[in-house]
C-alpha cells in the first residue's frame, strides 16, 4: 500500500501524559498537513509542512502541541500534558507540490482518547 | 473569511432513489471546492473537485456537483443511491495556501 499511513491507529492515555503520533506521507509528496476531527464535526486544519519547513500553524495549535518533519519525509505530532479536550481523530494528509489543483490524500487517522 | 455550510447533518434515502447533499460556501475570491467521503475506519477519499473549469463536475461512483456562483452553492447529487454510498460526506473549500476548510459533514443513510 503506497498511501498515507499513520501510527498508532488508536491511543488511549491518561490526562497529563504526553503522546506522539507519526505520519508517513506518499513518498514523492513534499507537502504534509495535520488536521483534527472531533466527534460529529468536519476536520480542522492544524499545521502544514513543505519539505521540512513548517509554514503555517492554526490558532488551534496551542503551546502544548508541536509538530516536526525533520528530513522532509515522515512527520510527528506531539501533545504534551494531554487534556480531555484533546480527544479527537488526528488526520494527516499529503500532496505533491504547491499547485492549487493538487489533491490532498488522507491517512486513516489516529484516534486519541484522553481519560 | 471563508466558510462552508452543509445544510443537512443527516440525509436518508431509499436505495435506487436520487441523492442530494447541499453545500453553501463563502469566499472572498474565486474558490476551489471539493467533496470528500469518509467511510467508517477509512481515510477521507476525494469524490470530485471544482477548480474554475467546467461548472458541472463529474466524480467517482456516479456522483456529480454543480458550481453555482450566483447562489454560492456546490450541491452533490447522484441519480440512484446504492447501499455502499452510506457514509459521511464533506464539502470542502481550499484557500490560496492549499489549506482546506471543511463543512460540518452530512451523514448519508441508504435504506434497502
Amino acid at each position: 500500500d503506497t498511501g498515507v499511513s499513520q501510527d498508532p491507529r488508536h491511543k488511549i492515555t491518561k490526562r497529563g501524559q504526553n503522546v506522539t503520533f507519526r505520519c508517513d506521507p506518499i513518498s514523492e509528496h513534499n507537502r504534509l498537513y495535520w488536521y483534527r476531527q472531533t466527534l460529529g464535526q468536519g476536520p480542522e486544519f492544524l499545521t502544514y509542512f513543505q519539505n521540512e519547513a513548517q509554514l503555517e500553524k492554526s490558532r488551534l495549535l496551542s503551546d502544548r502541541f508541536s509538530a516536526e518533519r525533520p528530513k522532509g519525509s515522515f512527520s510527528t505530532l506531539e501533545i504534551q500534558r494531554t487534556e480531555q479536550g484533546d480527544s479527537a481523530m488526528y488526520l494527516c494528509a499529503s500532496s505533491l507540490g504547491d499547485l492549487r489543483a493538487n489533491e490532498q490524500f488522507f491517512g486513516p487517522g489516529t484516534r486519541l482518547t484522553v481519560l | 473569511a471563508q466558510s462552508v455550510t452543509q445544510l443537512d447533518s443527516h440525509v436518508s434515502v431509499s436505495e435506487g432513489t436520487p441523492v442530494l447533499l447541499r453545500c453553501n460556501y463563502s469566499s472572498s475570491y474565486s474558490p476551489s471546492l471539493f467533496w470528500y467521503v469518509q467511510h467508517p475506519n477509512k481515510g477521507l477519499q476525494l469524490l470530485l473537485k471544482y477548480t474554475s473549469a467546467a461548472t458541472l463536475v463529474k466524480g467517482i461512483n456516479g456522483f456529480e456537483a454543480e458550481f453555482k456562483k450566483s447562489e454560492t452553492s456546490f450541491h452533490l447529487t447522484k441519480p440512484s443511491a446504492h447501499m455502499s454510498d452510506a457514509a459521511e460526506y464533506f464539502c470542502v473549500l481550499r484557500n490560496a495556501g492549499n489549506m482546506l476548510t471543511f463543512g460540518g459533514g452530512t451523514r448519508l443513510m441508504v435504506k434497502p
